[in-house]
């Protein structure tokens, strides 16, 4: 089972463009990279999934290089609202059961 | 809207006591599962099920329980057996099967001891 490290917390601006990386040396051939970003007293919600190179969506990009030994989680334009803890993980999404969930990273957006 | 409903928001529990959380999903997801997750900490596994009728140990089941009798619900219950059941428990649930599958969560239950 691969394990994640991403740092403990970070701090940005508003309107500045934040980037969370992720390390995970022991990633297996099948297994995907997954960001969730969960709000005080709240459940974790999806961001991103990607496997390789470059995914986009409407919230964030994900980045992973051709080694697939690390991942960046890149906000475009953050806002007080994107202060959360993000969680990297990694793992065979036919076997949610064996996701190992860090501490993730606390972002805190500052005026 | 569909989505993962957990209740109640809040729960208290008394010395020997077993209280039970309740998790309804209408995401016609086949796949359950509750966490638990302790203040600064990440998830921890408890129980998931797959199918209807059919459960799994997670990584901390000792102290709690769970049935399937519905593919709708997945209940929890923190039985006096758990010593030290204070913390926040989300029940969430994805497809089956298929790679890239997300988790869906619900808002969470707080548990705390009397």
């Amino acid at each position: 089972l691969a394990k994640t490290t991403q740092p403990i917390s970070m701090d940005s601006y508003e309107g500045q463009e934040v980037n969370i990386t992720c390390s995970h040396n022991n990633i297996a051939t099948n297994d995907y990279i997954t960001w969730y970003q969960q709000f005080p007293s709240q459940g974790p919600r999806f961001i991103i999934q990607g496997y390789k190179t470059k995914v986009t969506n409407e919230v964030a990009s994900l980045f992973i290089p051709a080694d697939r030994k690390s991942s960046t989680l890149s906000l475009p334009r953050v806002s007080l609202s994107d202060t959360a803890v993000y969680y990297c993980l990694v793992g065979d999404m036919d076997s949610n059961y064996q996701l190992i969930w860090g501490a993730g990273t606390k972002l805190i957006i500052k005026p | 809207d569909g989505g993962i409903t957990q209740s109640p928001k809040y729960l208290f529990r008394k010395e020997g006591q077993n209280v039970t959380l309740s998790c309804e999903q209408n995401l016609n997801h086949d796949a359950m599962y509750w966490y638990r997750q302790d203040p600064g900490q990440g998830l921890r596994l408890i129980y998931y099920s797959q199918i209807v009728n059919d459960f799994q140990k997670g990584d901390i089941a000792e102290g709690y329980s769970v049935s399937r009798e519905k593919k709708e619900s997945f209940p929890l219950t923190v039985t006096s057996a758990q010593k030290n059941p204070t913390a926040f428990y989300l029940c969430a649930s994805s497809i089956v099967p298929g790679p890239g599958r997300k988790l869906f969560f619900g808002s969470g239950t707080q548990l705390s001891v009397l």
